[in-house]
């Protein structure tokens, strides 16, 4: 039973340049959340997807997108890369269910230069 | 606005005990979350508390006063492979249930 997925793993691009993460998600879960971890902090709420559709959102701009796909997988996009989103980007899952813990990904490192 | 306190560092030897607190103002409370993070790592689902009182897992144990806007979580006969960070991440009806995260709390497990 396959966890949560994320590729790439690492990945070094210039400012002003656009970035997109992927994420499949554990087997069952149809829920999917994106964190942005800045080292020696704590996960920071980007968005969560549910049906195909944006259900929340934390406090990120516009330039922070998503997709999720029928098949629960999910795409995190950055346009007009900053210095400061260098980050860890960690991928979530959980299904619906009022207790059900996140399961993260091993993350993407992103590094603008 | 939401916060979440931690301390940022927590030091101790092998088969002592530890608490870690955590401290958190929100107005859409709903539950909280211990999560485990090893350098490199994913983090890893420790304990979820939803009502007061204290839950129990093998060595670690959860902690919840919600008048207090207090939890902690509880490591026992700490091993050298607990060294970690550990986030508490309150689930906030302000965000549509999702987990917000605190700053983490290193600790660091010495012989």
């Amino acid at each position: 039973d396959a966890g949560v997925t994320q590729s790439p793993t690492h990945l070094i691009k210039t400012r002003g340049q656009q970035v997109t993460l992927r994420c499949s998600p554990k087997s069952g879960h149809d829920t999917v959340s994106w964190y942005q971890q800045a080292l020696g902090q704590g996960p920071q709420f980007i968005f969560q997807y549910y049906e195909e559709e944006e259900r929340q959102r934390g406090n990120f701009p516009d330039r922070f997108s998503g997709h999720q796909f029928p098949n629960y997988s999910s795409e995190l996009n950055v346009n007009a890369l900053l210095l400061g989103d260098s980050a860890l980007y960690l991928c979530a899952s959980r299904n619906r269910g009022v207790n059900s813990p996140l399961h993260f990904g091993n993350g993407t490192r992103l590094t603008v230069t | 606005g939401q916060s979440l306190e931690q301390p940022s560092e927590v030091t101790a030897v092998e088969g002592a005990i530890v608490q870690i607190n955590c401290t958190y103002q929100t107005s859409g409370f709903y539950g909280l979350s211990w999560y485990q993070q090893h350098d490199g790592g994913a983090p890893t689902f420790l304990s979820y508390n939803a009502l007061d009182g204290l839950e129990e897992t093998g060595r670690f144990s959860s902690f919840l006063s919600r008048s207090d806007s207090y939890g902690y979580l509880l490591l026992q006969e700490l091993q050298m492979k607990d060294s970690a960070s550990y986030f508490c991440a309150v689930r906030d009806t302000n965000y549509g249930q999702n987990f917000v995260f605190g700053p983490g709390t290193r600790l660091s497990v010495l012989p």
